[in-house]
């Protein structure tokens, strides 16, 4: 069971706008910043965005990331068929004094 | 740019010891923290532990301490993760990451090495 809960999966059509959510506490998310990671078939993952909502260079401005409370959420506009990959929050837990992901959100293209 | 290799695919018998590598290029090596994470076939990220090659101060994860050794030879830009005896459970691909914190606790992975995947079979 992992420390930050996403939904096992998500999809969307082409075109659509979906939101993938982490839950966490205030060890973790409550109170330090949530990094996102996408992981697309038989790659390493790759960073997807950082400190809560910023985009590393190279990454479309199709993916955003938000924060409220103990919730963090990765939005994806304008999906695509290459958007389809694993999916992973991750954020420091001060009482687990460690990292922790949460289970990642297999994203399909419909 | 910043590249992390890491060593090839191993096989191995349950009992036997194991070190793995992860070696940095295109940035200061010893000025960033290295992460070790697993995944197990089909299952998610879990991270093991990070290290600053600069000093070898190194933090582990309540799931992985005592379970590896992670460490770091700065004058080769490379980090390590051993065991000193493998179980089957220990099958899984590992990864190593730059970390970009300046603390083991902030900051992000930023760049990945391509994995190494352990296999544990007797």
């Amino acid at each position: 069971q992992s420390v930050l809960t996403q939904p096992p999966s998500a999809s969307g059509t082409p075109g659509q706008r979906v939101t993938i959510s982490c839950s966490g506490s205030s060890s973790n998310i409550g109170s330090n910043s949530v990094n996102w990671y996408q992981q697309l078939p038989g790659t390493a993952p790759k960073l997807l965005i950082y400190s809560n909502s910023q985009r590393p260079s190279g990454v479309p401005d199709r993916f955003s990331g938000s924060k409220s409370g103990t919730s963090a959420s990765l939005a994806i506009s304008g999906l695509q068929s290459e958007d389809e990959a694993d999916y992973y929050c991750a954020a420091w837990d001060d009482s687990l004094n460690a990292w922790v992901f949460g289970g990642g959100t297999k994203l399909t293209v419909l | 740019d910043v590249k992390l290799v890491q060593s090839g695919a191993e096989v191995k018998k349950p009992g036997e010891s194991l070190r793995i590598s992860c070696k940095g290029s295109g940035y200061n090596f010893n000025t960033y923290w290295i992460a070790w994470v697993r995944q197990m076939s089909g299952k998610g990220l879990e991270w093991m532990g990070i290290i600053y090659p600069g000093d070898s101060d190194t933090r582990y994860s309540p799931s992985f301490r005592g379970q590896v050794t992670i460490s770091a030879d700065k004058s080769n830009s490379t980090a390590y993760v051993q065991w000193s005896s493998l179980k089957a459970s220990d099958t899984a691909m590992y990864y190593c990451a730059r970390h970009s914190g300046r603390w083991y606790s902030s900051g992000w992975a930023d760049s990945w090495g391509q994995g190494t995947l352990v296999t544990v079979s007797s």
